[in-house]
């Protein structure tokens, strides 16, 4: 079945304690992305990779870092964890990239930073 | 700037009714317009996209929508609701311009709808 897949689904850390959330597609996508949902914000984006070894910035990069070493693989890290950062977190993937490109993506991950 | 309005957080509806959910945007030129729902505990999944051409779109689950220029609007349409309708429902847009970032995409904020038997 083609995929997201996101881990762990739920976590509660305490503030300064590094955390690594994992997502993993099986669609062989080129383009991956991190988002964050907040209540009344929608989703904003992270960051994002259009392939192997590239990254780039989206819109609250502040606090994050992300690495792309494989293509099927964009772990999400929290190098310090802040209570601002409690949200709900999607991994997404597309083909390219493109601008017509669908998106696909992970169930999410519920972070509480306490 | 691009943006994208959902301007109402929630709308019921009667089984059976039409609905509606809407979405205006603010972006240079033409866009690309999405819709994605999400239902409780899932990530986003696609409903349908406009690219060109006719400006009312079909997708998934019976949805519907009519891109509008000059009202720069997108809105979601389904002639008669189901309660499994139920969930969150986020408009996307995507400029066209070469030269801005490639893989921006700017999210609404979310509309709930909520179904009534």
């Amino acid at each position: 079945e083609a995929q997201v897949t996101q881990n762990p689904r739920y976590l509660i850390t305490v503030t300064g304690k590094k955390l690594t959330v994992t997502c993993s597609q099986n669609m062989n996508h080129e383009y991956m992305s991190w988002y964050r949902q907040d209540p009344g914000l929608g989703l904003r984006q992270i960051y994002y990779s259009m392939n192997v070894e590239v990254t780039d910035k989206g819109d609250v990069p502040e606090g994050y870092k992300v690495s792309r070493k494989e293509k099927r693989n964009f772990p999400l890290i929290l190098e310090s964890p802040s209570p601002n950062q409690t949200s709900l977190y999607f991994c997404a993937s597309s083909l390219t990239g493109g601008r017509t490109d669908t998106q696909y993506f992970g169930p999410g991950t519920r972070l509480t930073v306490l | 700037a691009q943006s994208v309005a959902q301007p109402e957080d929630q709308v019921n509806v009667a089984e059976g009714n039409p609905l509606t959910v809407k979405c205006t945007y603010s972006v240079s030129g033409n866009p690309y317009l999405f819709w994605y729902v999400q239902y409780p505990n899932r990530g986003l999944q696609f409903l349908l996209k406009y690219i060109t051409g006719d400006n009312l779109v079909k997708g998934s689950y019976g949805f519907e929508a009519e891109f509008n220029k000059s009202q720069t609007s997108f809105h979601l349409k389904k002639p008669s609701a189901l309660v499994s309708d139920s969930a969150l429902y986020f408009c996307a847009v995507r400029d066209r311009i070469i030269s801005s970032s490639a893989s921006k995409i700017i999210f609404g904020s979310g509309t709930r709808l909520s179904i009534r038997p």
